[in-house]
């Protein structure tokens, strides 16, 4: 079965610093490839998608980078701070399953005062 | 402009009870996905509904577990005896269209459904 996989599990950064997010998918239906944010108690919320037609997109201190050939996109968050603390999905929409996103298992963030 | 709208919030049934939660999507959305997340871990696909069909129930355990989206008032997922490891959250997420007609992948999710099975 086809999976999107995102490393690490759990991430602890210094206030300030930068939070790197992994993401490695197989082939997929359509070209998108959103990051996901979600905060305890919430439902998760669209952080920043990217199409593959860009290596890399940038919103504010958040940044995805995209490689095509080697099917792996990340998620940057610069001058990371305390109220980024969340967890973070990737998601991707596999070949297999198209009509639903696909999403990796969750890296836990917590960014330290 | 209300968003994605779930109910219950909470939810504590006991082994053999039924468990039935209830989503309305966002105003202008007929398209609305499944999903459950058991603690620690990722969100896995249940189901996805338009109005009065189902068109992908490929996550949804073959027994116990029912969705549907009528013409008129919210999607239900419906677990009939429940077991405990049928503890978790669930999601509701709601688009205007379908994936296949999407440029940024976006769900808009409710807020969950957290039932626990004593």
């Amino acid at each position: 079965q086809q999976q999107v996989k995102q490393s690490p599990q759990s991430l602890i950064v210094q206030k300030g610093g930068i939070s790197i997010i992994n993401c490695a998918y197989e082939n997929t239906a359509f070209d998108y490839f959103p990051w996901y944010q979600q905060f305890p108690g919430k439902g998760p919320a669209l952080l920043i998608a990217i199409r593959p037609d860009v290596s890399e997109k940038k919103e504010g201190r958040f940044t995805i980078s995209f490689n095509k050939s080697a099917k792996q996109f990340s998620l940057h968050i610069m001058d990371s701070q305390p109220g980024d603390s969340a967890t973070y999905f990737c998601a991707a929409p596999l070949w297999n399953a198209g009509n639903m996103l696909t999403f990796g298992g969750g890296t836990r963030l917590m960014v330290k005062p | 402009n209300a968003g994605v709208m779930q109910n219950p919030r909470h939810l504590v049934r006991r082994r053999g009870q039924e468990a039935r939660l209830r989503c309305s999507p966002m105003k202008g959305h007929s398209h609305v996905y499944w999903y459950r997340q058991l603690p620690e871990e990722g969100l896995k696909f249940m189901v996805y509904l338009q109005k009065e069909n189902i068109i992908d129930e490929s996550g949804m355990p073959k027994e116990r577990f029912s969705a549907e989206f009528p013409k008129e008032g919210p999607s239900i997922l419906r677990i009939q005896q429940v077991v405990r490891g049928d503890s978790a959250a669930y999601f509701c997420a709601s688009s205007p269209r379908g994936l296949a007609g999407a440029s940024t992948g976006e769900l808009f999710f409710g807020e969950g459904s957290r039932l626990t099975v004593l």
